[in-house]
């Protein structure tokens, strides 16, 4: 069975630090990993994707992801957070044998980012 | 352009009644989901429809009924509804012919039941 854990609910770190939002799956092949974020009221937004290839990926507004098999991880980073970048993060997991498209998403991560 | 468009956006009824939840995809993908976000913003698959197909079907009460006229929109109606129905659900798509690619999201339907 596919799923995806987010061990922290809150991360909140002080502009201009780095941040770091964990993730760890868990699949019965090899996953394609996903990261999107909400903003309040807002529908779910891409941010970037592991599919093959460079174990770091590179997304939008500046966030990077780093695929660790061995860990079974895909941490997202940012090397300085922005009060801006105060939102909802989900991970997402599809199974590379998929034939639905379906993605399991984890239980949210909310990042705070103080001035 | 609105890539994925629900409406309504929100919507406030009373138990027992009957409402339903358009949605369209100008992007021309062939497969949209339901997803139902609780008041904890846990995200849980609902239905998918495969070019007015369906193809998930996740355990989900009979009282949620998806219909796609074409593979531009995916409505979904909810009979009689109840207290827990209350939730955020987003409407997506997701291009055709690859399973690598990202989800697109509608801006949600916010429904509270009263």
């Amino acid at each position: 069975a596919q799923s995806v854990a987010q061990p922290e609910d809150q991360v909140n770190v002080a502009e201009g630090n780095p941040l770091t939002v964990k993730c760890t799956y868990s699949v019965s092949g090899n996953p394609y990993l996903f990261w999107y974020v909400q903003y309040p009221n807002r529908g779910l937004q891409f941010l970037l994707k592991y599919i093959t290839g460079d174990n770091l990926v590179k997304g939008s507004y500046g966030f990077e992801a780093e695929f660790n098999k061995s860990q079974t991880s895909f941490h997202l980073k940012k090397p300085s957070a922005l009060v801006s970048d105060s939102a909802l993060y989900f991970c997402a997991v599809r199974d590379r044998g998929s034939t639905l498209g379906r993605l399991y998403f984890g239980r949210g991560t909310q990042l705070t980012v103080w001035p | 352009d609105t890539a994925v468009s629900q409406t309504p956006k929100y919507l406030v009824t009373q138990m027992g009644n009957d409402k339903s939840i358009k949605c369209e995809q100008n992007l021309g993908h062939d497969t949209m989901y339901w997803y139902k976000q609780d008041s904890k913003k846990f995200l849980k698959i609902m239905f998918s429809y495969n070019n007015k197909e369906l193809i998930i079907n996740e355990t989900v009460p009979n009282r949620f009924s998806p219909k796609s006229p074409d593979k531009a929109h995916l409505n979904l109606h909810i009979n009689s509804l109840e207290l827990g129905d209350s939730a955020v659900y987003f409407c997506a798509s997701l291009p055709q012919g690859t399973n690598t690619g990202e989800l697109f999201f509608g801006e949600g339907s916010r429904l509270t039941v009263l």
